[in-house]
């Protein structure tokens, strides 16, 4: 069974910094791309980035592009996601998503980070 | 990158169909068969449905079904059941090599 668990959420005051975590089981990680894809509380999913499978290539949406960095490490199964300077309107539920074709086909139960003073 | 647009709303009676749009640009919905429609439940993580514009993964039911014409992509679900209201996003994959969602679409089931 394909397994996707998110940690390294939490409340995080503006300016500061989260390293999030993903955990990958059931499926051979290291074969395919993921992504990471946000969702603010009561709104729609908003794709942030994507890394290939074999962390060489990885690509990012304009409103974090500087500011986060995915990264994996295919020995442990693991896509971590680091975000720098975190703002308010970052504030969303944060979902490792295991890329399929063009698509996604796997998502965690996602981790929240809160941005506040 | 702006996000595609849907009907904020659609509903139906059980047993009917209904159809969800969703429409972009050039650059994405209109320039690539890479379209996708995610089904979301309150609480839970979104749950892919169609990929590539009509193909269906496993697991998920012959009563969604997609289409795209121009700019436009079409969720449709057939033989409507209580179990598939929620809400429902569309994503397409982009010239720029990134992805973009819907604002999303919110099925009530009467």
């Amino acid at each position: 069974e394909v397994q996707l668990v998110e940690s390294g959420g939490g409340l995080v005051q503006p300016g500061g910094s989260l390293r999030l975590s993903c955990v990958a089981s059931g499926f051979t990680f290291s074969s395919y791309w993921m992504h990471w894809v946000r969702q603010p509380p009561g709104k729609g999913p908003m794709w942030i980035s994507r890394i290939y499978s074999d962390g060489t290539d990885t690509i990012y949406a304009d409103s974090v592009k500087g500011r986060f960095t995915i990264s994996r490490d295919n020995a442990k199964n693991t896509l971590f996601l680091q975000m720098n300077t975190l703002r308010a309107e970052d504030t969303a539920i944060y979902y490792c998503v295991r890329g399929f074709y063009y698509s996604s086909d796997y998502w965690g139960q996602g981790t929240l980070v809160t941005v506040s003073s | 990158q702006s996000a595609l647009t849907q009907p904020a709303s659609v509903s139906g009676s059980p047993g009917q169909s209904i159809t969800i749009s969703c429409t972009g640009t050039s650059s994405d919905v209109g320039g690539y068969n890479y379209v996708s429609w995610y089904q979301q439940h309150p609480g839970k993580a979104p749950k892919l449905m169609i990929y590539d514009v009509i193909k269906r993964p496993s697991g998920a039911s012959d009563r969604f079904s997609g289409s795209k014409s121009g700019y436009t992509a079409s969720l449709t679900i057939s033989g409507l059941q209580a179990e598939d209201e929620a809400d429902y996003y569309c994503s397409s994959y982009t010239s720029s090599s990134t992805w973009v969602f819907g604002g999303g679409t919110k099925l009530t089931v009467l």
